[in-house]
Parts: C-alpha cells; sequence; structure tokens
C-alpha cells in the first residue's frame, strides 16, 4: 500500500524560479514529514523535516509547508539552482513506528 | 567519522549464489535501518535495529534474507540463493534517538 504518493514523477523548472514538489499521505498517524534529496549513484540525503505540530519550516532556499487536513505536503525551493536537480523523496514517520515510509520520488530538473 | 558507510557499492552475482552487504552506522547512533530502492521507486523498508535488537522486520524480508548487528555496530545484510528479483539498490540508514536518519551510498546489487 503506497502510503506516500509524489504524483509528479518529474519536474523542470528554470534557474531562478521557484520548484514546488508535492506530495500526498493517507495515513493519519504520521506526525514527522521529511524531504530527501538523491544524487544519482549515492544515498538519499536528508534536507529539512517538519513535525505534525508545525504548519512551515524554513531552512534558507528551502521550505516545506504541512496541511494536515489535506494530508498534503510541499517543499518549496527559492530561488532554483541547477545544482538543486535530483530526485526529492518524501518520507513520514509515525509515533512508535521505526520505518519511514517514502514516496516514489519527482525528479528536479533545473534549467540554467 | 564522516558517515554511514556501505561495502561493497557494487555487487554482481549469478542467480542461486549468496551475497552480504556490510553497513557501518554513524558511530554514536544505535538506530540501523536497512532499505531497498528498485528502479523508480523510492526506498521501501526491510528491517531495522536498536543496538544489537532486531526489532522489526518488513513482510519484504523473505526468509532468504538475514540481517545481523552483532555488536551494536555495524550491520550484515545477508541474502541466501539470489533471484533476479533481488536486483536493486539495498541502502542502510542510521539515526540517534529521535533524529533523522542518515543514508549511506548504497550497495547496487545485479543478479544475473
Amino acid at each position: 500500500d503506497q502510503q506516500v504518493k509524489q504524483n509528479s514523477p518529474s519536474l523542470s523548472v528554470q534557474e531562478g524560479r521557484i520548484s514546488i514538489l508535492n506530495c500526498d499521505y493517507t495515513n493519519s498517524m504520521f506526525d514527522y514529514f521529511l524531504w530527501y534529496k538523491k544524487y544519482p549513484a549515492e544515498g538519499p540525503t536528508f534536507l529539512i523535516s517538519i513535525s505534525s505540530i508545525k504548519d512551515k519550516n524554513e531552512d534558507g532556499r528551502f521550505t516545506v509547508f504541512l496541511n494536515k487536513s489535506a494530508k498534503h505536503l510541499s517543499l518549496h525551493i527559492v530561488p532554483s539552482q541547477p545544482g538543486d536537480s535530483a530526485v526529492y523523496f518524501c518520507a513520514a514517520s509515525a509515533p512508535g513506528n521505526n520505518d519511514m515510509r517514502f514516496g516514489a520520488g519527482t525528479r528536479l530538473t533545473v534549467k540554467p | 567519522d564522516t558517515g554511514v558507510s556501505q561495502d561493497p557499492r557494487h555487487k554482481i552475482t549469478k542467480r542461486g549464489q549468496n551475497v552480504t552487504f556490510r553497513c557501518d552506522p554513524i558511530s554514536e547512533h544505535n538506530r540501523l535501518y536497512w532499505y531497498r530502492q528498485t528502479l523508480g521507486q523510492g526506498p521501501e523498508f526491510l528491517t531495522y535495529f536498536q543496538n544489537e535488537a532486531q526489532l522489526e522486520k518488513s513482510r519484504l524480508l523473505s526468509d532468504r534474507f538475514s540481517a545481523e548487528r552483532p555488536k551494536g555496530s555495524f550491520s550484515t545484510l545477508e541474502i541466501q540463493r539470489t533471484e533476479q528479483g533481488d536486483s536493486a539498490m539495498y541502502l542502510c540508514a542510521s539515526s540517534s534517538r529521535g533524529g533523522k536518519a542518515f543514508f549511506g551510498q548504497g550497495t547496487r546489487l545485479t543478479v544475473v
């Protein structure tokens, strides 16, 4: 069962513009959400996270928004840079569970 | 200690052979996870250790798979009688209590 869904397999944006990556989840028990970035031939790298007690978390160019009622979160990257081109995974975990559930990923391409 | 280390990075094996992968987590992390990632999918949880205890196993972990973490430090994942469907990237991650997980670069297994 796909509890975390990233419905856009790819996204292409121009350098300097905003990138918005979306993620939906179905399990209302999830209370901690993370975004990972993955370059080819490397493991996922942690980017930013948000707890369900918040609706926004910002770290430099990266902001994650959480809409609990819609079971939706998004990652905003502004301004986008060519080095941001990678696959972005959304992940979620529930209290007492030791595994993170990942979405299938969105491949972001930032064009110079 | 600069991060999670996995060995080997690549493994090609013939169907029916056994393979073993190693993961060295970040030294102060007591939690260790194994994930599997196939093309076009996000990482799928396989198993979880807290110190030396294997506390959770996914249904994906068939009886041909076994994982150990004998001294609560490094971990091994063994696949017996490999099948072509086992071809994937095997990712190891570690975390401290309540912290985000850090991934290694993965071991890419190809079963021919």
